[in-house]
C-alpha cells in the first residue's frame, strides 16, 4: 500500500535559517505529492503541490520538487520566519484520489 | 469563501455516550474524507464517501463507529458508546472533481471523560 515517511521533529530553527524537512514515499503508479501546513487549533491547508516527476511545487518561498528516482518530495525554504512555525505534513494521492495517504508530521518551531 | 464546515468545534462527553459530529463540504465537493488526529498515531484515515456512496471504512472501528452522508450536504461520524481513547480531533476533508486539493474543516476536538 502507500506510505509517506518524514522525518520526526520538532525542528528547532533561527530566524533566517535554511529549513529541510525530508519526505520519502512509498505508491505503486503515479502519484500526486502534497506538502500541507497545520496553523495551531486549525485544519490543514495546501501548501504546494506536484502532480508528476521533475515537477517543482512552490508557494510563499517554500519549495519542493518530485524526485520519482529517489522518490522524494523534501520541503526547503531559504529563510525562515517566526510565522512558519507549525506543523508540516507531506501526503500523497492515487489517480482519481480514491486515497489521500499523510505522514506523521513535523512540527517546526522558529524562534526570533 | 468556500470552506468545510464541521461542527461541534468541541465536545466533550461521559464514557458510554453517543457522539454526533457534523461536516458541510463545499458545494459540488463529492468526496469526502473522515480523518483522526492523534499526537501518539498522526492523522489516521478512518472512512471516504464519493457521491455519498461509502467507498473505504476500513481505518474505522465498525463496532463503535458509523460514517454516513444522508444527502450532499452533510456527511456524519457518529460514536455509540464513546470511549476515553477515542479522544481526538476529527477532520473532514473534501475534494470536488475538478480539484487536486483537499479541504480541510477546522476539525472537531472531542474528549472523552
Amino acid at each position: 500500500g502507500n506510505s509517506v515517511t518524514q522525518m520526526e521533529g520538532p525542528v528547532t530553527l533561527s530566524e533566517e535559517a535554511f529549513l529541510t524537512i525530508n519526505c520519502t514515499y512509498t505508491a505503486t503508479g503515479y502519484p500526486s505529492l502534497f506538502w500541507y501546513v497545520q496553523y495551531p487549533g486549525e485544519g490543514l491547508q495546501l501548501l504546494l503541490k506536484a502532480t508528476k516527476a521533475d515537477d517543482k511545487g512552490s508557494n510563499k518561498g517554500f519549495e519542493a520538487t518530485y524526485r520519482k528516482e529517489t522518490t522524494s518530495f523534501h520541503l526547503e525554504k531559504g529563510s525562515v520566519q517566526v510565522s512558519d512555525s507549525a506543523v508540516y505534513f507531506c501526503a500523497l494521492s492515487d489517480s482519481g484520489y480514491s486515497t489521500l495517504t499523510f505522514g506523521k508530521g513535523t512540527m517546526l518551531l522558529v524562534s526570533p | 469563501d468556500a470552506r468545510v464546515t464541521q461542527t461541534p468545534r468541541h465536545k466533550v462527553t461521559e464514557m458510554g455516550q453517543e457522539v454526533t459530529m457534523r461536516c458541510q463540504p463545499i458545494l459540488g465537493h463529492n468526496t469526502v474524507f473522515w480523518y483522526r488526529q492523534t499526537m501518539m498515531q498522526g492523522l489516521e484515515l478512518l472512512a471516504y464517501f464519493r457521491n455519498r456512496a461509502p467507498l473505504d471504512d476500513s481505518g474505522m472501528p465498525k463496532d463503535r463507529f458509523s460514517a454516513e452522508m444522508p444527502d450532499a450536504t452533510l456527511a456524519t461520524l457518529k460514536i455509540q458508546p464513546s470511549e476515553p481513547r477515542d479522544s481526538a480531533v476529527y477532520f473532514c476533508a473534501t475534494i470536488g472533481d475538478t480539484n487536486t486539493e483537499a479541504f480541510f474543516g477546522q476539525g472537531t476536538r472531542l474528549t472523552v471523560v
